[in-house]
């Protein structure tokens, strides 16, 4: 496709069940990013791939919390035992990095809502 | 201290005023990129800079690298450019070099 696409773009859950959100970033595009949004709050970074690199995971706030990018294209997030306080809009966003006109392509993200 | 301060949080100007956004950031940085969130909207990436300044319509984003700082400048303000503006450097420093830091954000309300 054209841009970034994120499924689903809601998702209601129980506190407790676990829920996986998918990204699809622009085809070729090396770099894939996850954030998070309460709110009326900032973006939180989550994790970050880049190519082939072992991904950055230092923005997960726990372990239930995890991502995969397979074969350098489509990326899973994943929330184990979902919790009230994981509701949010889940960001994905993906970039060409090192290109000089490099610009940043956000999804229109998932809205998450934990009863 | 946030790594990318952005002033002011909230902003309110009439329609046509000349406005403009500040980010100061602390870090070695690659690169600053200025994003726009419309309210219930997505991201849409404005510029992206390493140096100088660029220009698209109405948006104008500087940089100087050695006081740390940008600069989005709205001219002829319009309503439609209400929306959240955010300002994140992708820094150089140690770890991945690939992780973007973001500013809170400013919100710009325009009134007709």
């Amino acid at each position: 496709g054209a841009g970034v696409s994120q499924s689903p773009s809601n998702k209601v859950t129980e506190k407790g069940k676990d829920v996986e959100l998918r990204c699809d970033p622009i085809s070729g595009h090396t770099a894939l990013y996850w954030y998070r949004q309460s709110l009326g709050q900032g973006l939180e970074f989550l994790i970050y791939f880049q190519g082939n690199s072992a991904p950055d995971k230092s923005g997960l706030p726990s372990d239930r919390f995890s991502a995969e990018r397979t074969g350098g294209s489509v990326s899973t997030l994943t929330i184990q035992r979902t919790q009230q306080e994981d509701s949010a809009v889940y960001l994905c966003a993906s970039s060409l990095l090192g290109h000089r006109n490099e610009k940043l392509f956000f999804g229109s993200g998932t809205q998450l809502s934990v009863l | 201290k946030n790594e990318v301060e952005q002033s002011p949080q909230n902003l309110t100007a009439q329609e046509g005023e000349f406005i403009t956004i500040n980010c100061s950031y602390s870090v070695g940085i690659s690169a600053l990129h200025w994003l726009q969130q419309h309210p219930g909207g997505g991201i849409v990436s404005l510029f992206m800079l390493s140096s100088g300044k660029k220009k698209h319509g109405r948006l104008i984003a500087t940089i100087n690298i050695q006081e740390k700082h940008s600069s989005l400048h709205i001219t002829a303000s319009h309503p439609r450019d209400s929306a959240v503006y955010i300002c994140a450097v992708r820094s150089n420093y140690g770890g991945s070099q690939g992780n973007l830091i973001f500013g809170k954000g400013t919100k710009l309300s325009v009134k007709p």
